[in-house]
């Protein structure tokens, strides 16, 4: 299996704050990198596919780059409505694997 | 706008099966480039993809899990069914039915709202 392993784990920022959150795959994937968000609740929500390119609907605050085995979601100006945990998932290969996830808090 | 539904039993004995089934509405499950998958998350922890049955009725599943699972579809009904057979209170999880789009790049693009199975006697 392909192992995701993301960093931080957690972190907390303020509003308006750039954030950043990293994702490495064990072996090379490509462009076949995902990012989903997920709400305290609530399913996970697709924000990024391809690595780089913004799902239909989503903020442009946020942005993927990376390809190969490192990869980073950005988001340019954090608001109060992204407290959320931030999953990266490979689709090079099944089974399909996630990172652990990253939980973002407001400070 | 896809919309995906679970239903089944929230609670499970040890060494049953689980059985979970999710409708679809707002699109076809024979539709070409999507396949119709099942991922999983135990309290706390993080996201386990579970498996996938493709348009054309082929199935795929996490080698973790493939012993105990069977993915099928009706397509008269617009659903699509997980088994997991043998299950312990480690499957304890909220269960989610979610569509891949597969047509050039494969990612979980519509998502059910989840549904919390438990293994307890």
């Amino acid at each position: 299996d392909i192992q995701m392993t993301q960093s931080p784990s957690s972190l907390s920022a303020s509003v308006r704050d750039r954030v950043t959150i990293t994702c490495r795959a064990s072996q090379s994937i490509s462009n076949y990198l995902n990012w989903y968000q997920q709400k305290p609740g609530r399913a996970p929500n697709l924000l990024i596919y391809a690595a780089s390119s913004l799902q239909s609907g989503v903020p442009s605050r946020f942005s993927g780059s990376g390809s190969g085995t490192d990869f980073t979601l950005t988001i340019s100006s954090l608001q109060p409505e992204d407290l959320a945990t931030y999953y990266c998932q490979q689709s090079y290969r099944t089974p399909y694997t996630f990172g652990q996830g990253t939980k973002l808090e407001i400070k | 706008q896809v919309q995906l539904q679970e239903s089944g039993p929230g609670l499970v004995k040890p060494s049953q099966t689980l059985s979970l089934t999710c409708t679809i509405s707002g699109g076809s499950i024979t539709s070409g480039g999507y396949h119709w998958s099942w991922i999983r998350q135990p309290p706390g922890k993080g996201l386990e993809w579970i498996g996938y049955i493709s348009f054309s009725g082929s199935t795929y599943y996490n080698p973790s899990l493939e012993s105990r699972i069977t993915i099928s579809a009706d397509t008269s009904k617009n659903q699509f069914s997980l088994k997991l057979s043998s299950v312990t209170a480690a499957d304890t999880a909220v269960y989610y039915c979610a569509r891949v789009s597969s047509s050039n790049w494969v990612f979980f693009d519509y998502w059910s709202q989840g549904t919390r199975v438990t293994v307890s006697s």
